[in-house]
Parts: C-alpha cells; sequence; structure tokens
C-alpha cells in the first residue's frame, strides 16, 4: 500500500533554533512530494512541493525540504525558527496510479517553537 | 496567486436537515476539485473527486446519496449533506487544482468549513 509516515506527533523547538519535521513515504513508482502547513480552524497552505530535478526544494516563509531517494524521505527543515511557525504541518504524496491527483496525507505533526 | 475560497466558514443545523457547503475558486480556472473531512486532531480523509462536467468520483466507504458534490463550473464545487446526523459533525476542506493546461501540480486548499449538526 502506498503510504506516508510522520512518525513525530509533535516537535518542540526554540525559537532560533533550526527545525526538521520528518517525512518518509512508501510508494510505487516516482513520487510527487508535497508539505503543507494548517494554522487553527484555517484549510491547508501550500508549502513546497518536489516533483523532479534538484533534490533540495526551497519553498515558503524559509521552509525547505530534501528528497532522499535512498531513505524514502522528504524531511522538513527550516534554519532558524520563529515562534509564528508554530503549527499543524502535513506531509503528502500524489500517486502515478491516480494520474498524480489524489494526494494521501500523513497523520501531521505539530510544530511549537517556544519563545 | 491561487485563491480557493469556502462559504460557509461555519454552519449549525438541527439533525434531519440539509447543508450546502461552496468551494470556489477566486483567481484561476479548477477542473479537478477534491472534497475532504478532517476530525479533531487528525489527518485529512479524501471523501471524492470533483471533475467539471461530469460526476465525482467518491472513495471508498462515503456514501454518495449522503454527501451531493456537484461540479457545475470551472470555479465552484458544492458540497451538499444530506439528512445530516451528529456523526457528521466535522472540518470539511475542498481543495483544487488548477486547469491541466497551466501545467500546476499543485492542489489549494479552502479555509474549511466547521459543521456541526445538533
Amino acid at each position: 500500500a502506498q503510504s506516508v509516515a510522520q512518525p513525530e506527533d509533535q516537535v518542540n523547538v526554540a525559537e532560533g533554533n533550526p527545525l526538521t519535521v520528518k517525512c518518509t513515504y512508501s510508494v510505487s513508482g516516482n513520487p510527487y512530494l508535497f508539505w503543507y502547513v494548517q494554522y487553527p480552524n484555517r484549510g491547508l497552505q501550500f508549502l513546497l512541493k518536489y516533483i523532479t530535478g534538484d533534490n533540495l526544494v526551497k519553498g515558503s516563509y524559509g521552509f525547505e525540504a530534501e528528497f532522499n531517494k535512498s531513505q524514502t524521505s522528504f524531511h522538513l527543515k527550516k534554519p532558524s525558527a520563529l515562534v509564528s511557525d508554530s503549527a499543524l504541518y502535513f506531509c503528502a504524496v500524489s500517486l502515478m496510479n491516480t494520474g498524480f491527483q489524489k494526494l494521501v496525507f500523513g497523520t501531521g505533526t505539530r510544530l511549537l517553537v517556544s519563545p | 496567486g491561487a485563491v480557493v475560497s469556502q462559504h460557509p466558514s461555519w454552519v449549525i443545523c438541527k439533525s434531519g436537515t440539509s447543508v450546502k457547503i461552496e468551494c470556489r475558486s477566486l483567481d484561476f480556472q479548477a477542473t479537478t476539485m477534491f472534497w475532504y473531512r478532517q476530525f479533531p486532531k487528525q489527518s485529512l480523509m479524501l471523501m471524492a473527486t470533483s471533475n467539471e462536467g461530469s460526476k465525482a468520483t467518491y472513495e471508498q466507504g462515503v456514501e454518495k446519496d449522503k454527501f451531493l458534490i456537484n461540479h457545475a463550473s470551472l470555479t465552484l464545487s458544492t458540497l451538499t449533506v444530506t439528512s445530516a446526523h451528529p456523526e457528521d459533525s466535522s472540518f470539511y476542506i475542498c481543495s483544487a487544482k488548477r486547469y491541466k493546461g497551466q501545467g500546476e501540480d499543485t492542489q489549494y486548499f479552502g479555509p474549511g468549513t466547521r459543521l456541526t449538526v445538533l
């Protein structure tokens, strides 16, 4: 089965420190990978995606993610966390057998950045 | 930009009534829209995929007679929860993909609609 795993329910980091939110995937073929962020009672905001090309993808708000095919990972990173980055983060994969139509989401990781 | 709106943002209704939720792509054409529901502290679960001018494709376990989806134009899809019951209370989120010709693969999400059925 094709799936996305976010092994951490919550990540705590102090403001100014680097942050990493982990994501691994299990799919057939080449995946399209996405990161979204959700603030309380809001929809999801697109952060970045990997389709092909450079393994390091830069996105919105200073976030970046590295596609690692050998480790089947797509971890989200930011060099210096802000308190305002505190939110729920979802990793998602788009499936080739659906014509890259459907997104399958991980369970989400809550990021808490302390002042 | 790629802005998707939903209306209403929240709704409270009595058990047995029907509720319609609108999803609009404001600044792009969306041949495909998706409807998700999200329970508290859980991930998004895809309910159905809606293509403009054709019938929606429902995920396994989603009752199509209960969750009616209409995608009448390239900028509007509606979800109607018929004969709502308390267990239908949830956060409903739509998303839209740009028209294929624009070469875009990203889904853009609406702000969500909180449905509470009393």
